[in-house]
């Protein structure tokens, strides 16, 4: 099955700046990575996701890059706001026949004005 | 529509208690799931519904038992739970492999679940 890694478990950055979190998976056959946004006490939000036949993806301020070669793809957030303070998980397929996402261990921002 | 809710959103029962958590989605997905989730960790799946049949059970203890009543409904039922059982139980939903991407899950906001 797949094993999806994280890092890092906690950011601070100042407001303004650019924030980047990275997640590594071990199965090649994955082919779709999406990240979710978690408000403290609200529920994961789908913010963007990619598939493995592009290697970058953009929505205003947030985009995920993809390298398929190394097995590992990336969200970065630019003009980072307060209201970006959650907590980040990415995921990936857990494998063939199931509709299972495997996620990693979660990343917690924390934007500070 | 792009929303699946959850009742209740708090739930407080007792270990010798049964109760039902309820959650629904308008979307047409074909998919839908349960997961728990302990604070500060990622979602845990506990199963996954495929056109109203259980396709995963990821070895779930039998005080919970699920059930897909139509394509639009799940629940959860509880019974005779511990106090580790205290999580945030979330719904999640998507669109069958044919229809559309089977991984992109929309949640719930979830049932906040205390068993005293």
């Amino acid at each position: 099955g797949e094993n999806v890694e994280q890092h890092p478990s906690t950011l601070s950055v100042q407001e303004g700046d650019s924030a980047v979190i990275k997640c590594t998976y071990s199965d090649s056959a994955s082919n779709y990575f999406p990240w979710y946004k978690q408000e403290l006490g609200k529920r994961p939000q789908l913010i963007i996701d990619i598939r493995s036949n592009v290697g970058e993806k953009k929505d205003q301020r947030i985009a995920v890059t993809l390298n398929k070669t190394a097995k590992h793809f990336s969200l970065h957030i630019t003009e980072t706001q307060p209201e970006d303070s959650a907590v980040y998980f990415c995921a990936a397929p857990t494998g063939a026949g199931s509709y299972q996402l495997t996620f990693g261990k979660g990343t917690k921002l924390s934007v500070i004005p | 529509d792009t929303e699946v809710t959850q009742t209740p959103k708090h739930l407080v029962m007792g270990m010798t208690n049964k109760k039902s958590l309820k959650c629904e989605q308008h979307m047409g997905h074909r998919a839908m799931y349960w997961y728990k989730q302990k604070a500060k960790k990622p979602p845990e799946l506990m199963f996954v519904y495929s056109y109203e049949k259980l396709s995963i059970n990821e070895s779930v203890p039998s005080r919970f038992s699920p059930e897909c009543p139509n394509s639009s409904l799940l629940n959860l039922h509880l019974h005779a739970l511990q106090p580790e059982d205290s999580a945030l139980y979330l719904c999640a939903s998507s669109q069958d492999q044919g229809g559309g991407n089977p991984y992109e899950q929309y949640f719930g906001p979830g049932t906040r679940l205390t068993v005293t």
